[in-house]
């Protein structure tokens, strides 16, 4: 499965805008990005996906780069319940379209 | 609520016992998969079984099987527990390709 290469830590502070970096620099070009995040004490929910436009929903923003080397999950503005681990995993027919997750990244937000 | 429900949500038991942890999917979603989460692995992909017959493998122990029935619903039967099996166990439901819904989990506890 191509890796991904996530900061272990980020923070942030409230109603500020919170960009996470992904580096793939082995991506394919059938394998898509995916977002996920871990609340504590909860299972991982999605987040966001994309190919290779950047994509929008109620939860956030992904914008990939234009070699898909790398993309960043944007968070317009940050809440206390935002914090948690985010995995960016990409997710392609070669991997029999199952997640694998890395270790993520933490990001806690302060009031 | 997610959809997927899994049972139980505690489970504490004693090495060299047997368990069996139960997921019923989200209603039409034909694929499962069970994860487990560890402090030292991280979310490790254990199996997939999709509309009835397995489709990947992963990191799962030969202690470790699975199966999902007619209905759906799959269980992940963990034998011979050790204390190093302690963990969350996630359960996934898919439609198939994209989207996926975890569960709440259940915490095994091995003493």
């Amino acid at each position: 499965d191509a890796k991904t290469t996530q900061p272990n830590s980020m923070e942030s502070n409230e109603e500020e805008p919170v960009h996470l970096p992904c580096n793939h620099s082995t991506i394919s070009g059938t394998d898509y990005i995916h977002w996920y995040r871990q609340l504590p004490s909860q299972g991982p929910e999605y987040v966001i996906h994309g190919l290779t436009s950047n994509v929008n929903n109620r939860m956030a923003s992904l914008a990939i780069a234009e070699d898909r080397k790398s993309s960043t999950l944007i968070l317009h503005r940050a809440t206390l319940r935002d914090a948690a681990v985010y995995y960016c995993i990409l997710m392609g027919g070669g991997s029999n379209y199952k997640l694998t997750f890395g270790k993520g990244t933490l990001l806690t937000v302060n009031p | 609520d997610s959809g997927v429900t899994q049972t139980p949500k505690h489970l504490i038991t004693a090495t060299g016992q047997r368990v069996t942890l139960r997921c019923s999917p989200r209603s039409g979603d034909l694929s499962v998969y069970w994860y487990q989460q560890s402090l030292d692995q991280g979310l490790q992909f254990l199996i997939q079984y999709y509309n009835g017959e397995e489709r990947a493998k992963g990191n799962i122990l030969e202690r470790f099987s699975a199966q999902q029935f007619p209905d759906l619903h799959s269980e992940l039967n963990l034998s011979s527990l050790e204390l190093g099996d302690s963990a969350l166990y996630f359960c996934v439901s898919s439609p198939g390709v994209r989207g996926y819904t975890f569960g709440s989990g259940t915490r095994l506890t091995v003493v």
